[in-house]
């Protein structure tokens, strides 16, 4: 079984600013994916951004960098240039390919994260 | 393009009570998801679909049935409604060749 861990239940940023958020994953399975899952007050599930775990080169989207360290089953997200937009909670997610009957997704417990202004 | 779709959005059940949570996708995506969050936490997964006509249960299926008749529909029927129930369930769907899963909006299920 996998286990996800967000050890910041809340971090707050200034706008313009730069913030990461911490995940780590404890696995014996060699071939997966990591997710972050933005979540919004509108509740709505966002995928901001993914890294398969056998490429070494981090994912980036825009302002949203990951720093996948696989040996230390770390996974953390960067936000740069912070908007207001961005606040939000925020969910780390794994998914193993092999070894997982329909491929489900296992969840962090989340970070809330707000900009202000 | 609607993507996933979930009725309702808010519900109120009274203790024993049933009901069941809709959940339509217009993608054509085989794989379906039913998962619950409960109040500051991750999601969990309740039930799955690899295909219509094929379910399976995930890691908090109890006092939970779906069904599967068609690769839209993925409908999640709760029976004798328990306050631990009281939760937000989202509906997902992804087709076979990727691992993205697109979510619904939720349903806020209160049972008192």
């Amino acid at each position: 079984a996998q286990t996800v861990t967000q050890s910041q239940p809340e971090m707050s940023v200034q706008e313009a600013e730069t913030v990461t958020l911490s995940c780590t994953y404890d696995t014996s399975e060699s071939n997966y994916y990591l997710f972050w899952y933005k979540q919004p007050p509108s509740r709505q599930m966002i995928l901001v951004i993914r890294q398969e775990a056998y490429k070494q080169q981090n994912a980036t989207e825009n302002r949203f960098s990951v720093n996948f360290q696989k040996a230390a089953k770390s996974f953390s997200l960067k936000i740069s240039d912070s908007q207001l937009g961005d606040t939000a909670m925020y969910f780390c997610a794994f998914l193993a390919t092999v070894n997982n009957a329909g491929n489900m997704l296992t969840f962090g417990g989340g970070t809330r994260l707000m900009v202000k202004p | 393009n609607a993507g996933v779709t979930q009725t309702p959005k808010f519900r109120i059940l009274k203790i024993g009570q049933s009901m069941t949570l809709q959940c339509t996708q217009d993608m054509n995506h085989n794989y379906m998801y039913w998962y619950r969050q409960d109040p500051g936490m991750g999601l969990k997964l309740i039930y799955y679909s690899v295909g219509a006509g094929i379910t399976d249960k995930g890691e908090v299926p109890n006092g939970y049935n779906v069904s599967r008749s068609t690769t839209e529909d993925f409908p999640l029927r709760l029976e004798l409604a328990a306050p631990s129930q009281t939760s937000v369930y989202f509906c997902a769907s992804r087709r076979a060749s990727s691992y993205e899963q697109y979510f619904g909006p939720g349903t806020r299920l209160t049972v008192t």
